[in-house]
């Protein structure tokens, strides 16, 4: 069966730090896998999503930015942190249009 | 572009008592469409899915959903609300075709809460 995984669950950081938030996905190949944000009380806001390794699609400009190295593993950066950054992310995939997006536990990031 | 409207921001039920969640989409074809539920801290699991046939879904944890085209909506309906489903709700429509690996899009979701 296919998990997800994303890590790590909470992290403190203060602002202008780095910033690598990891997400793997096992038992399936080339999936379309996203970054989302989350704000309390607002939904989920689609950061980036990945059709294959390399490949990059940005849905919002900001201080982030997202890599896809393996074919299952999406990692999503930024080189200085900034208070409004914080938030909660979660990584999801799908294995195409036509399925549902499968989502890891999130991680609850905060920039002090 | 789709889009998905989740009017109730919270909703309160006491338990045992029937629930259902609005959900209203804006797509130009037929919809895929999604109802996930979200605990505190955690992500969001899948409760059922449309995507064609039968407009009445059965989902987990007794949820079932109706996919009305005439008005354009899907709400999550569910007979008798037990305490553990105190949770946060969100709608989603993903779309088909070329260049829908973006199209998942989710509502502003609706917050349950179960008085004992």
């Amino acid at each position: 069966s296919q998990t997800i995984h994303q890590w790590p669950a909470t992290l403190v950081q203060p602002v202008g730090s780095p910033l690598s938030l990891e997400c793997t996905v096992e038992g399936t190949s080339n999936p379309n896998l996203y970054w989302y944000r989350q704000a309390a009380g607002r939904g989920l806001q689609l950061l980036f999503y990945s059709v294959g390794i390399g490949q990059i699609s940005s849905e919002v400009p900001q201080n982030l930015s997202a890599s896809r190295p393996q074919d299952r593993q999406f990692i999503l950066s930024s080189k200085k942190l900034l208070l409004s950054d914080s938030g909660f992310y979660l990584c999801a995939w799908r294995q195409g249009a036509k399925t549902e997006a499968f989502f890891g536990q999130g991680t609850r990031l905060t920039v002090v | 572009a789709q889009s998905v409207t989740q009017p109730d921001i919270h909703i309160t039920v006491s338990e045992g008592a029937s629930l259902e969640l609005r959900c209203n989409y804006s797509y130009g074809a037929t919809p895929y469409l999604f109802w996930y539920v979200q605990s505190p801290g955690q992500g969001l699991q899948l409760l059922l899915k449309y995507f064609s046939g039968d407009t009445l879904v059965q989902g987990i944890k007794g949820f079932e959903a109706e996919f009305k085209r005439s008005q354009s909506s899907f709400n999550l309906r569910k007979p008798s609300v037990h305490w553990s489903d105190a949770a946060e709700y969100f709608c989603a429509v993903g779309a088909g075709g070329p260049g829908s690996a973006r199209q998942l899009t989710f509502g502003s979701g609706t917050q349950l809460t179960v008085l004992p």
